[in-house]
């Protein structure tokens, strides 16, 4: 079966930029979505289609996806950001969600 | 604004059945997916299965064999249910709205997400 892998932290300096990819089979060949999740808190959607921003998102956030690699960046990280990143694929009909990635500001 | 509020029993014993419900309130129903998605102890998500206005459904295969999820359209209203229930059930459920967009599947996407429900399975 299909499987989207994360790595499980990235660490970032207030004010840098952080990277976080999403890796799979021929990922490019399909659409990733990417959801942040703090805790205590439900998933909340920032990335959907590669690179769409749903209406609300800071356009901090972007997103690619070729080959096998997605990646959600996040520009000019902020202490807020801190959160854990899940990316979302199709297998079929059935929804994949990444391992995850707690993206860390120090 | 929409918002997704669900309720259900959170507290199992091993082999019972698990039931929750979720109601749409302030928004379209008919023009999306409904789907349940649970998050185990520290993992991330697991999507169960989904559902539309007219009981159009699609489930997880690895847990095809235990769940039904059914709707109440005129009430706005989906709900989840898992037999047998073991401890490794113990989760996070969420009911969540799926756009279901574009020329493919490949095209949907989770973009609205109920407060969850903590589900623990004792033995």
């Amino acid at each position: 079966s299909y499987e989207v892998t994360q790595p499980p932290s990235v660490s970032v300096s207030p004010g840098q930029t952080a990277s976080v990819t999403c890796s799979g089979d021929k990922l490019g060949d399909k659409y990733v979505s990417w959801y942040q999740q703090k805790p205590g808190q439900s998933p909340v959607l920032v990335i959907y289609q590669d690179n769409k921003r749903p209406s609300g998102v800071t356009e901090r956030f972007s997103g690619s996806n070729s080959g096998n690699t997605a990646t959600l960046t996040i520009s000019g990280t902020q202490t807020l950001d801190e959160a854990d990143y899940y990316c979302q694929a199709w297998d079929s009909t059935t929804a994949l969600f990444g391992t995850g990635t707690m993206v860390i500001v120090l | 604004q929409v918002q997704l509020q669900q309720w259900g029993a959170g507290l199992l014993k091993a082999s019972e059945t698990l039931s929750l419900s979720c109601a749409v309130y302030g928004g379209s129903f008919s023009g999306y997916y409904w789907s349940w998605i649970r998050q185990l102890p520290g993992q991330g998500p697991e999507w169960i299965g989904e559902i539309n206005h007219s009981g159009s459904t699609n489930y997880n295969p690895s847990l095809q064999s235990r769940v039904t999820i059914s709707v109440d359209t005129p009430k706005k209203q989906f709900s989840l249910k898992v037999n047998l229930m073991t401890a490794a059930d113990t989760a996070m459920y969420y009911c969540v709205r799926e756009v279901a967009v574009g020329p493919g599947r490949d095209h949907w996407y989770f973009d609205l997400w109920g407060r969850g429900t903590l589900v623990t399975v004792s033995s």
